[in-house]
């Protein structure tokens, strides 16, 4: 039982550039999240789904698209990657919405 | 504004020095307050889940509590296991989820 996987840990990406975030969980969730974390500004909610072929913007969307590819998995993609877009991207699930959330280990992504 | 601030922003301590960790939450429709451990490089670990003002919910030397406006981390008896950074989290009406930014412990033998 892996719980939340993310592929990769580490990418290095230059401005214009567009990479995919994978996640997956098999812990049969209803509901996935991606954050972003930045020093000083704990976790912001990117977007998330709420249930299999739904998906929702959360507090800091732009710039980014999800897909909801099936019960398991949860991509995030950057179009074209911004040095505002360095961060640290957290996935997560949660039974539904409202319940506790657990958390993949983060990708760590740098654009220069 | 939806907000949640988290107080200290860092908290030195000696082992077995008691203290508590503030959240407090300025937020419309609150679903749910929520704490989890993040451990430096790791996601965050889900500790607790707190629905109504007056509640209380412990796990060995933890206790959360939550009040209309606030909730508050107990450590009691801290070891250096416990240094971590505790982030406090609130369901918004929406689905939203806002995080405070964290407080980083540090227990020292």
């Amino acid at each position: 039982n892996a719980g939340v996987t993310q592929t990769p840990k580490f990418q290095v990406l230059k401005t214009g550039q567009s990479m995919t975030l994978q996640c997956a969980q098999d812990m049969n969730h209803n509901s996935m999240y991606w954050y972003r974390q930045d020093p000083g500004m704990g976790l912001r909610l990117i977007y998330y789904s709420a249930s299999e072929g739904t998906t929702d913007k959360g507090e800091v969307p732009n710039g980014y698209n999800v897909s909801r590819l099936n019960k398991r998995e949860f991509s995030l993609r950057l179009e074209s990657a911004a040095p505002s877009q360095t961060s640290v991207y957290f996935c997560a699930s949660s039974e539904r919405t409202g319940d506790e959330q657990y958390f993949g280990p983060g990708t760590r992504l740098t654009v220069t | 504004e939806d907000q949640v601030t988290q107080s200290p922003e860092a908290l030195r301590l000696q082992e077995g020095e008691s203290s508590s960790l503030n959240c407090s939450y300025t937020v419309s429709g609150l679903r749910g307050l929520f704490w989890y451990r993040q451990d430096p490089g790791k996601g965050p670990e889900f500790l607790f889940t707190l629905y109504s003002a007056g509640e209380e919910k412990e796990k060995e030397r933890l206790k959360a509590t939550l009040t209309k406006k606030e909730s508050f981390l107990h450590i009691t008896a801290p070891k250096p296991e416990d240094s971590a950074t505790y982030l406090c989290a609130v369901q918004l009406g929406n689905n939203d989820m806002r995080f405070g930014a964290g407080t980083r412990l540090t227990v020292k033998p």
